[in-house]
């Protein structure tokens, strides 16, 4: 079946870096990108950015631009995503999700939304 | 950035109610849009993509409606399972948002 395992939980200092991984099986790793999102305790979900996996093209949210990179290694079937220079407030679960994007079929086009998620990585940022 | 725009925030209903759960994009989207149920302390699971396709596996009491800016998620019958919070997604462009979530509990 598809899935998504994430990396385990992570303390970091403020300043720190941090790179959560997800790994993707029981499907052509390649076909599909993958969005992260993240979620600080008792808040709702925030979209960080999205990677393809077919070319490795980057969008990232504009509050993430230049502290966030994401990568793919394709022989592993695993997306990475960086955050640096870490702040208290990013504390959060960070979630990998499969992004299926936009198939468009004969002048019809249907989008297939964050279908598979990952467990979530907590991340706690504190000195 | 396209705003999402959820309500309720919070509801209250009973075992068996008829729910419905509302969210206006700032702008139009189409049907570009998805709808998320989360659990405490679990992953958020997609529901409903293009506004109206059920995914595999999600029980028939959900539904979702909509286009344009306009859009419903309806729980016909609702069961203990079902308490829950709900989100919405555009997946109309980048940067992708959420609604700000609609936590359903019971009365």
């Amino acid at each position: 079946q598809v899935q998504l395992v994430q990396s385990g939980g992570e303390v970091k200092k403020p300043g720190a870096s941090v790179k959560v991984s997800c790994k993707a099986s029981g499907y052509t790793f390649s076909t599909y990108g993958f969005s992260w999102v993240r979620q600080a305790p008792g808040q709702g979900p925030e979209w960080m950015g999205w990677i393809s996996a077919y070319n490795g093209n980057t969008n990232y949210a504009q509050t993430y631009q230049g502290r966030v990179t994401m990568t793919t290694d394709t022989s592993a079937s695993t997306v990475y995503m960086e955050l640096r220079s870490l702040r208290s407030d990013d504390t959060a679960v960070y979630y990998c999700a499969r992004d299926r994007g936009r198939d468009c079929r004969g002048g019809r086009c249907v989008t297939y939304g964050l279908d598979v998620w990952g467990q979530g990585t907590t991340v706690t940022v504190s000195s | 950035a396209i705003q999402m725009t959820q309500s309720p925030s919070s509801l209250s209903a009973s075992v068996g109610d008829r729910v419905t759960i509302t969210c206006r994009a700032s702008q139009d989207i189409r049907n570009e849009l998805g709808w998320y149920q989360q659990k405490p302390g679990k992953a958020p699971k997609l529901l409903i993509n293009a506004a109206s396709i059920l995914q595999s596996g999600v029980p028939s009491r959900f539904s979702g409606d909509g286009s344009g800016t306009d859009f419903t998620l309806t729980i016909s019958s609702l069961q203990p399972e079902d308490f829950a919070t709900y989100y919405c997604l555009q997946d109309f462009n980048h940067p992708r948002t959420f609604g700000q979530g609609t936590t359903l509990v019971s009365k």
